[in-house]
Parts: C-alpha cells; sequence; structure tokens
C-alpha cells in the first residue's frame, strides 16, 4: 500500500532562518506530488507541485522553492524565511485525476 | 478565476441532527471531492464523485454531485460526536488534471 511521510511535524524558526521540509512516498512510482500551505482552520493554498523528477510548477509567487530530486522525494525550501510563512505545510500525492493523500503536515512558526 | 464556494462556514449542532454542507461554483468540474480534516492532521479522503447526478453513500454520509458538475452537498445524517472536524470539497479542473479548487472548508462541531 502507498503511504506518505512528512517531516517535521513542528518547527520553530527565527525570521531570516532556512528551511527545509521533506516528504517521501512509498509504495507507488512517478507519483504526482503537491506542496499546501493552510491557514488555520481554513482552505488550502497550492504551493507547488510536480509531475516529474526535476519537474517543479509554482503557483504562487513567494519566498519558498521546492525540488523533487528523486522520484519519491519532494523538498520544500526557504533561503530566508519571514515571519508571513508561517501556517501549517502540508505534503500530497496522487495518481492522476483521482482523489489526494495527504502527509500528517508540519505546523511552522516563524518568530 | 475559479472558486468554489463552500457553505456554511461553521456549523454546530446537537447529536442526532442532520446536517448538509454544499459547494457551489459557477464552474464546471470534472470530479469533485470531499474530505475531512482533525486538528494538527492532514485531510482524508471520504468520497470522488465524477458523474453529473451522482449520489453516493457512506455510512450515514450523503455525497451528490450536481447535474451541471457545478456544485455538490454533503449530507450527514444523525450526527455523531465523531463527525466533528473540518469537511473541504475540492474540484478538479476540466483544464488540467494536475490541479484542484479548494473550497474554504466547513468547521463542523457536534456537542453530545
Amino acid at each position: 500500500s502507498q503511504t506518505i511521510h512528512q517531516w517535521p511535524a513542528t518547527l520553530v524558526q527565527p525570521v531570516g532562518s532556512p528551511l527545509s521540509l521533506e516528504c517521501t512516498v512509498e509504495g507507488t512510482s512517478n507519483p504526482n506530488l503537491y506542496w499546501y500551505r493552510q491557514a488555520a482552520g481554513r482552505g488550502l493554498q497550492l504551493l507547488f507541485y510536480s509531475v516529474g523528477i526535476g519537474q517543479i510548477s509554482s503557483e504562487v509567487p513567494q519566498n519558498l522553492s521546492a525540488s523533487r530530486p528523486q522520484d519519491r522525494q519532494f523538498i520544500l525550501s526557504s533561503k530566508k524565511l519571514l515571519l508571513s510563512d508561517s501556517g501549517f505545510y502540508l505534503c500530497a500525492w496522487s495518481p492522476l485525476g483521482y482523489g489526494y493523500t495527504f502527509g500528517s503536515g508540519t505546523r511552522l512558526t516563524v518568530v | 478565476t475559479q472558486l468554489l464556494e463552500q457553505s456554511p462556514q461553521f456549523l454546530s449542532i446537537q447529536e442526532g441532527e442532520n446536517l448538509t454542507v454544499y459547494c457551489n461554483s459557477s464552474s464546471v468540474f470534472s470530479s469533485l471531492q470531499w474530505y475531512r480534516q482533525e486538528p494538527g492532521e492532514g485531510p482524508v479522503l471520504l468520497v470522488t464523485v465524477v458523474t453529473g447526478g451522482e449520489v453516493k453513500k457512506l455510512k450515514r454520509l450523503t455525497f451528490q454531485f450536481g447535474d451541471a458538475r457545478k456544485d455538490s452537498s454533503l449530507h450527514i445524517t444523525a450526527a455523531q460526536p465523531g463527525d466533528t472536524g473540518l469537511y473541504l470539497c475540492a474540484g478538479a479542473r476540466l483544464d488540467s488534471n494536475y490541479q484542484l479548487i479548494w473550497g474554504a472548508g466547513t468547521k463542523l462541531i457536534i456537542k453530545p
């Protein structure tokens, strides 16, 4: 069966520090991968998606970047965090055209 | 810009009552998905509806996709405290298999 792992679960980082969130998927090959951000108790904002190794599409211009160095690995990064980067970050994968499976999320607080 | 309006935003009812959550759009979707999310966790897929007019049942939950594939509803019968959570709808765009349009969510609280 397919599983998705996302870490860390919580992170507190100072303004201006770098960020690296990692997501890995098991049990499938060539998945579509996604990074979302969610405001408290609200809907999801798509940040990046990837349909293959090295292929990244950005939905929202901002302080973040994403990379896909391996087929089942998706990384969200920032060189210098801003206060506005605080939020709940979710990684997800999906077979083409079907429902998403989400990771357990990372609560990022920038202080 | 495609929008998916979800209502109500917040609902607090007593155990045993019935409720309906709506997702509406002026755009047509190839499919629509419903998710339930608990605090501090990722959303979990409940159902995907694909055909206009389709009705799917998941125990006490009934999902319907509008005939024109622009709207959907989630009806819960005899709500229980375990139904508490954030319910999200998401529509799959006709022009893209990779992106979903998300509703803002309905926060549901079922009081015992």
